[in-house]
């Protein structure tokens, strides 16, 4: 299969409740970046962190990659309705391929 | 920032007919793209590899006479859908690596996607 896994599959918060969603992924990587689709449309990139780099923030955005372990987590602080949307992590391979984790649905309930 | 369109956003075609679908770069030269497809729900799944002046590289599973790819200049890359089915029906989206000097290689830029309805 192409893609790592992500848990939850799916996740219902209340606004104001931060959202946690993982990625695993099966090869070695540069970077790994994460993606916001909302239903039906384009891709947005959120954030972009480096095989080197364990942590990095960007506003309400707070991503770890363990190397060790194949993995990266997306935190969404206090979260918005806005923010209901999937998220998917991809990685880069051989020859500059993304590779896409199956996705996590987040609803954030006003 | 780089920006990839999608040309057309959505087309409704018949059983049995053949569906082009562009993806172009606007303001930076790509000698790769990719073209992806995405069922509802799901994750998008990599079909294969464009390169400029080159066969495309496909993906397992992915059946090349189906998915006729055309990567025929730096800025344009074309996905034909030969002889749609209804199965064929999905979300088709690009993307394309900046390679330009001083452009960030490590990063693409995904196209806004086609939806594709074969009746």
């Amino acid at each position: 299969s192409q893609q790592g896994e992500e848990d939850p599959q799916a996740l219902s918060i209340q606004e104001g409740e931060n959202a946690t969603m993982n990625c695993s992924y099966k090869t070695s990587i540069n970077n790994l970046q994460w993606y916001r689709q909302n239903s039906g449309r384009g891709l947005v990139h959120l954030i972009l962190i480096r095989s080197n780099e364990r942590e990095k923030h960007s506003g309400r955005l707070r991503v770890t990659l363990d190397t060790s372990k194949k993995s990266s987590s997306l935190l969404i602080t206090a979260s918005r309705a806005a923010d209901t949307a999937s998220y998917f992590c991809a990685t880069i391979g051989g020859g500059f391929k993304t590779i896409f984790g199956a996705g996590t649905r987040l609803f954030v309930k006003a | 920032g780089a920006v990839v369109s999608q040309h057309p956003s959505w087309v409704i075609c018949k059983s049995g007919t053949s569906v082009k679908i562009e993806c172009r770069s606007l303001d930076f030269q790509a000698t790769t793209m990719f073209w992806y497809r995405q069922f509802p729900k799901q994750s998008l799944m990599l079909m294969a590899t464009s390169n400029e002046g080159s066969k495309a590289t496909y993906e397992q599973g992915v059946e090349k006479d189906k998915f006729l790819i055309n990567h025929a200049s730096l800025t344009l890359s074309t996905l034909t859908v030969t002889s749609a089915h209804p199965e064929d029906s999905s979300f088709y989206i690009c993307s394309a690596r900046d390679q330009t000097s001083g452009g960030r290689k490590d990063e693409q830029y995904f196209g806004p996607g086609t939806r594709l309805t074969v009746t």
